[in-house]
């Protein structure tokens, strides 16, 4: 069965870095796009862009170019979300999410990261 | 850029009752690109409904989805005590090429 899993939640102090990953399963990694999608607390949903899998091309949504940084392992059909320079209004949870055709059909379990000093 | 709005913001209802959500869009949206996610406390978002009105694998026959352009509804036949939770619409378009609205929340009166 398809499953994304990713890594577990992290504690950061600002200004540093994290790389969250999404290990996916059960399904050809390169027949899908990857998408990151982030949930700050109490809030909606928030589409951060996406990477093709098979080429490694990243394309971030408004608001989330610089700091933010996709990648990909396909050897172990993994997606990577870098982000760097940390700040407080990062703490969020973060999700991947495979596409078909425009929308999320699986999802991980999101993985919470923590900005306070 | 595409904006929804979902409405209402929160809807109180008992099981058993039927639920009529709302997602307008602030130009016109390809129903082939428009779909409903559930996302219940500290669980990820659940796909319901995509292409606008095709209920996603699982998903039981009392969700359904309709409307076309930039009018869409999700209407819930009769609330099971599982249905309460947050209720997303999704679109795929023009750049940017996704938004979500945001949200409506659907609790138990």
């Amino acid at each position: 069965q398809v499953q994304l899993v990713q890594s577990g939640s992290e504690l950061k102090k600002p200004g540093a870095s994290v790389k969250v990953s999404c290990k996916a399963s059960g399904y050809t990694f390169t027949s899908y796009a990857m998408n990151w999608v982030r949930q700050a607390p109490g809030q909606g949903l928030e589409w951060m862009g996406w990477i093709n899998t098979n080429t490694g091309n990243p394309t971030y949504a408004q608001g989330f170019t610089g700091r933010f940084v996709f990648s990909l392992d396909t050897s172990v059909s993994t997606a990577y979300l870098q982000i760097s320079s940390l700040k407080a209004e990062d703490t969020a949870v973060y999700y991947c999410a495979r596409e078909t055709l425009g929308d999320f059909d699986y999802w991980g379990q999101g993985t919470l990261v923590t900005v306070s000093s | 850029e595409i904006v929804l709005t979902q409405s209402p913001g929160t809807l109180s209802l008992s099981p058993g009752e039927r639920a009529t959500l709302s997602c307008r869009a602030s130009q016109s949206v390809s129903s082939s690109y428009l779909a409903w996610y559930q996302q219940k406390p500290g669980q990820a978002p659940r796909l319901l409904i995509y292409g606008a009105s095709s209920r996603a694998t699982g998903i039981p026959d009392r969700f359904s989805g309709s409307g076309s352009g930039t009018d869409f509804t999700l209407t819930i036949s009769r609330l099971e005590p599982e249905d309460f939770a947050v209720y997303y619409c999704q679109q795929y378009g023009s750049s940017p090429q996704i938004t979500f609205g945001q949200g409506t929340r659907l609790e138990i009166k």
